[in-house]
Protein backbone atom coordinates (compact mmCIF):
# COMPACT_ATOMS: atom_id res chain seq x y z
CA UNK A 1 0.00 0.00 0.00
CA UNK A 2 1.30 3.30 -0.72
CA UNK A 3 2.04 5.74 1.94
CA UNK A 4 1.58 9.35 1.32
CA UNK A 5 2.93 11.92 2.87
CA UNK A 6 1.06 15.78 3.35
CA UNK A 7 1.57 19.21 5.38
CA UNK A 8 0.01 18.90 8.27
CA UNK A 9 -1.35 22.41 8.53
CA UNK A 10 -1.48 25.29 5.56
CA UNK A 11 -2.90 28.84 5.71
CA UNK A 12 -3.86 31.12 3.05
CA UNK A 13 -5.97 34.11 2.43
CA UNK A 14 -9.21 34.67 0.62
CA UNK A 15 -9.06 34.98 -3.45
CA UNK A 16 -4.93 33.08 -3.46
CA UNK A 17 -4.47 30.44 -4.97
CA UNK A 18 -3.67 27.10 -2.88
CA UNK A 19 -1.39 23.97 -3.61
CA UNK A 20 -1.15 21.29 -1.52
CA UNK A 21 1.57 18.51 -2.40
CA UNK A 22 1.63 14.88 -1.50
CA UNK A 23 4.05 12.56 -1.68
CA UNK A 24 3.92 9.07 -2.71
CA UNK A 25 7.13 7.27 -2.98
CA UNK A 26 6.31 3.63 -3.53
CA UNK A 27 3.01 4.53 -5.58
CA UNK A 28 2.13 1.23 -7.71
CA UNK A 29 1.45 1.16 -10.91
CA UNK A 30 -2.46 0.65 -11.04
CA UNK A 31 -2.43 3.10 -8.64
CA UNK A 32 -4.74 5.90 -8.71
CA UNK A 33 -4.18 9.45 -7.01
CA UNK A 34 -7.68 10.75 -5.28
CA UNK A 35 -8.34 13.81 -3.37
CA UNK A 36 -10.67 14.54 -0.76
CA UNK A 37 -11.96 17.49 1.23
CA UNK A 38 -14.01 17.02 4.72
CA UNK A 39 -15.46 19.40 7.09
CA UNK A 40 -16.44 19.27 10.84
CA UNK A 41 -18.95 17.00 11.58
CA UNK A 42 -19.04 15.09 7.61
CA UNK A 43 -18.01 12.74 5.52
CA UNK A 44 -15.13 13.20 3.17
CA UNK A 45 -15.89 14.78 -0.23
CA UNK A 46 -14.41 13.52 -3.54
CA UNK A 47 -13.16 16.44 -4.98
CA UNK A 48 -10.71 15.09 -7.83
CA UNK A 49 -8.83 12.04 -9.17
CA UNK A 50 -6.05 11.32 -11.59
CA UNK A 51 -3.34 8.71 -12.75
CA UNK A 52 -1.07 10.91 -14.80
CA UNK A 53 -0.08 14.50 -16.08
CA UNK A 54 -3.00 16.80 -15.60
CA UNK A 55 -6.66 16.70 -14.65
CA UNK A 56 -8.87 19.84 -13.99
CA UNK A 57 -12.70 19.95 -13.26
CA UNK A 58 -14.65 22.65 -12.11
CA UNK A 59 -13.41 22.97 -8.42
CA UNK A 60 -9.86 21.90 -8.82
CA UNK A 61 -6.94 20.83 -10.82
CA UNK A 62 -4.46 17.92 -10.28
CA UNK A 63 -0.79 17.80 -11.08
CA UNK A 64 0.80 14.59 -11.21
CA UNK A 65 4.49 14.85 -12.76
CA UNK A 66 5.81 11.57 -15.08
CA UNK A 67 7.48 9.92 -12.23
CA UNK A 68 3.98 10.08 -10.30
CA UNK A 69 5.76 9.93 -6.52
CA UNK A 70 3.71 12.91 -5.79
CA UNK A 71 0.89 15.29 -6.56
CA UNK A 72 -0.60 18.60 -5.66
CA UNK A 73 -3.88 19.75 -5.64
CA UNK A 74 -4.66 23.25 -6.80
CA UNK A 75 -7.49 25.03 -5.62
CA UNK A 76 -8.01 28.46 -7.54
CA UNK A 77 -9.14 31.69 -5.69
CA UNK A 78 -9.99 30.05 -2.60
CA UNK A 79 -12.67 30.95 -0.36
CA UNK A 80 -13.57 31.24 3.49
CA UNK A 81 -15.14 27.84 2.61
CA UNK A 82 -12.73 26.24 1.56
CA UNK A 83 -11.32 26.11 4.99
CA UNK A 84 -11.54 22.23 5.67
CA UNK A 85 -9.17 19.30 5.82
CA UNK A 86 -7.86 17.95 2.66
CA UNK A 87 -6.86 14.25 2.56
CA UNK A 88 -4.31 12.27 -0.41
CA UNK A 89 -4.79 8.89 -0.84
CA UNK A 90 -2.93 6.48 -3.41
CA UNK A 91 -4.87 2.94 -4.43
CA UNK A 92 -5.41 0.33 -7.02
CA UNK A 93 -7.35 -1.60 -8.38
CA UNK A 94 -7.70 -4.60 -5.31
CA UNK A 95 -11.00 -5.43 -4.78
CA UNK A 96 -12.27 -2.95 -2.44
CA UNK A 97 -9.74 -0.19 -3.40
CA UNK A 98 -7.86 -1.16 -0.21
CA UNK A 99 -6.96 2.61 0.64
CA UNK A 100 -5.52 4.26 3.59
CA UNK A 101 -6.01 7.66 4.53
CA UNK A 102 -3.43 9.85 6.14
CA UNK A 103 -3.08 12.66 8.39
CA UNK A 104 -4.83 15.38 5.66
CA UNK A 105 -3.60 18.27 5.28
CA UNK A 106 -5.40 20.91 7.46
CA UNK A 107 -6.37 23.88 5.25
CA UNK A 108 -7.34 27.45 7.02
CA UNK A 109 -8.50 30.53 4.79
CA UNK A 110 -8.45 33.68 6.10
CA UNK A 111 -10.22 36.82 5.27
CA UNK B 1 -31.87 12.19 -2.65
CA UNK B 2 -29.25 11.15 -0.71
CA UNK B 3 -26.78 9.29 -2.22
CA UNK B 4 -25.55 7.61 0.87
CA UNK B 5 -27.19 8.21 3.82
CA UNK B 6 -26.57 6.35 7.15
CA UNK B 7 -28.66 6.20 10.66
CA UNK B 8 -28.70 7.26 13.18
CA UNK B 9 -26.68 10.47 12.97
CA UNK B 10 -26.24 10.07 16.65
CA UNK B 11 -25.78 7.11 19.10
CA UNK B 12 -25.12 7.03 22.98
CA UNK B 13 -25.06 3.93 24.77
CA UNK B 14 -23.68 2.04 27.91
CA UNK B 15 -20.74 -0.67 28.02
CA UNK B 16 -21.38 -3.78 26.77
CA UNK B 17 -24.59 -3.06 24.34
CA UNK B 18 -25.33 -4.18 21.30
CA UNK B 19 -26.28 -1.84 18.83
CA UNK B 20 -26.30 -1.27 14.68
CA UNK B 21 -25.89 1.58 12.45
CA UNK B 22 -27.90 1.46 9.10
CA UNK B 23 -26.03 2.55 5.55
CA UNK B 24 -27.92 2.56 2.25
CA UNK B 25 -26.59 3.70 -0.85
CA UNK B 26 -28.74 4.88 -4.12
CA UNK B 27 -25.73 5.46 -6.72
CA UNK B 28 -26.13 1.71 -8.07
CA UNK B 29 -22.25 1.42 -6.69
CA UNK B 30 -20.44 -2.00 -6.71
CA UNK B 31 -18.89 -1.55 -3.57
CA UNK B 32 -19.42 -0.41 -0.17
CA UNK B 33 -17.73 0.21 2.99
CA UNK B 34 -17.10 1.11 6.78
CA UNK B 35 -14.71 3.37 7.94
CA UNK B 36 -14.01 4.55 11.39
CA UNK B 37 -12.85 8.01 12.47
CA UNK B 38 -11.21 8.41 15.80
CA UNK B 39 -10.60 11.30 17.74
CA UNK B 40 -7.33 12.15 16.28
CA UNK B 41 -9.47 12.29 12.68
CA UNK B 42 -7.12 9.16 11.37
CA UNK B 43 -9.74 7.91 8.63
CA UNK B 44 -9.08 4.16 9.02
CA UNK B 45 -11.04 1.49 7.14
CA UNK B 46 -12.70 -1.49 8.70
CA UNK B 47 -15.00 -3.36 6.18
CA UNK B 48 -15.34 -3.45 2.09
CA UNK B 49 -18.37 -5.56 0.77
CA UNK B 50 -18.52 -6.03 -3.23
CA UNK B 51 -22.00 -7.28 -4.55
CA UNK B 52 -22.43 -8.46 -1.31
CA UNK B 53 -18.91 -10.68 -0.41
CA UNK B 54 -16.60 -9.59 2.39
CA UNK B 55 -13.29 -8.51 0.78
CA UNK B 56 -11.67 -6.34 3.56
CA UNK B 57 -11.18 -7.23 7.01
CA UNK B 58 -8.73 -4.82 8.46
CA UNK B 59 -7.89 -6.13 12.12
CA UNK B 60 -11.40 -5.42 13.38
CA UNK B 61 -12.75 -6.92 16.52
CA UNK B 62 -14.85 -9.75 16.08
CA UNK B 63 -17.39 -7.95 17.90
CA UNK B 64 -17.82 -6.05 14.94
CA UNK B 65 -20.08 -7.61 12.10
CA UNK B 66 -20.94 -5.78 8.55
CA UNK B 67 -24.49 -7.33 7.36
CA UNK B 68 -25.29 -6.55 3.74
CA UNK B 69 -28.91 -8.25 2.69
CA UNK B 70 -27.92 -6.86 -0.77
CA UNK B 71 -25.43 -4.64 -2.90
CA UNK B 72 -27.67 -1.18 -1.51
CA UNK B 73 -26.89 -1.69 1.62
CA UNK B 74 -24.22 -2.47 4.40
CA UNK B 75 -25.13 -2.74 8.03
CA UNK B 76 -22.88 -2.52 10.92
CA UNK B 77 -23.89 -4.19 14.16
CA UNK B 78 -21.26 -4.03 17.05
CA UNK B 79 -21.66 -6.51 20.01
CA UNK B 80 -20.52 -5.86 23.68
CA UNK B 81 -19.91 -1.93 22.90
CA UNK B 82 -16.57 -0.73 24.73
CA UNK B 83 -15.38 2.94 25.43
CA UNK B 84 -12.66 2.29 23.05
CA UNK B 85 -15.45 1.80 20.37
CA UNK B 86 -16.67 5.94 20.69
CA UNK B 87 -15.57 7.48 17.30
CA UNK B 88 -17.77 8.55 14.00
CA UNK B 89 -18.11 5.31 12.00
CA UNK B 90 -18.64 6.30 7.71
CA UNK B 91 -20.34 4.16 5.36
CA UNK B 92 -19.40 4.81 2.29
CA UNK B 93 -19.87 3.74 -1.45
CA UNK B 94 -17.35 3.87 -4.21
CA UNK B 95 -17.83 2.04 -8.39
CA UNK B 96 -15.29 -0.27 -10.32
CA UNK B 97 -13.58 1.48 -13.47
CA UNK B 98 -11.73 -0.55 -15.78
CA UNK B 99 -8.51 -0.21 -13.47
CA UNK B 100 -9.40 0.46 -10.45
CA UNK B 101 -12.40 2.42 -8.40
CA UNK B 102 -13.31 5.64 -8.89
CA UNK B 103 -13.57 7.58 -5.77
CA UNK B 104 -15.93 6.96 -2.86
CA UNK B 105 -18.81 9.05 -1.81
CA UNK B 106 -19.31 9.42 1.60
CA UNK B 107 -22.25 9.28 5.26
CA UNK B 108 -22.21 12.12 6.68
CA UNK B 109 -21.02 9.69 9.48
CA UNK B 110 -22.77 8.09 12.99
CA UNK B 111 -21.42 9.37 15.93
CA UNK B 112 -20.87 6.97 18.11
CA UNK B 113 -20.38 7.39 22.05
CA UNK B 114 -20.10 4.69 24.59
CA UNK B 115 -20.35 5.56 28.29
Amino acid sequence: LAKTTQPISMDSYEGQEVNITCSHNNIATNDYITWYQQFPSQGPRFIIQGYKTKVTNEVASLFIPADRKSSTLSLPRVSLSDTAVYYCLVGGNTGGFKTIFGAGTRLFVKA
Amino acid sequence: DTAVSQTPKYLVTQMGNDKSIKCEQNLGHDTMYWYKQDSKKFLKIMFSYNNKELIINETVPNRFSPKSPDKAHLNLHINSLELGDSAVYFCASSQKRTVGYYGYTFGSGTRLTVV
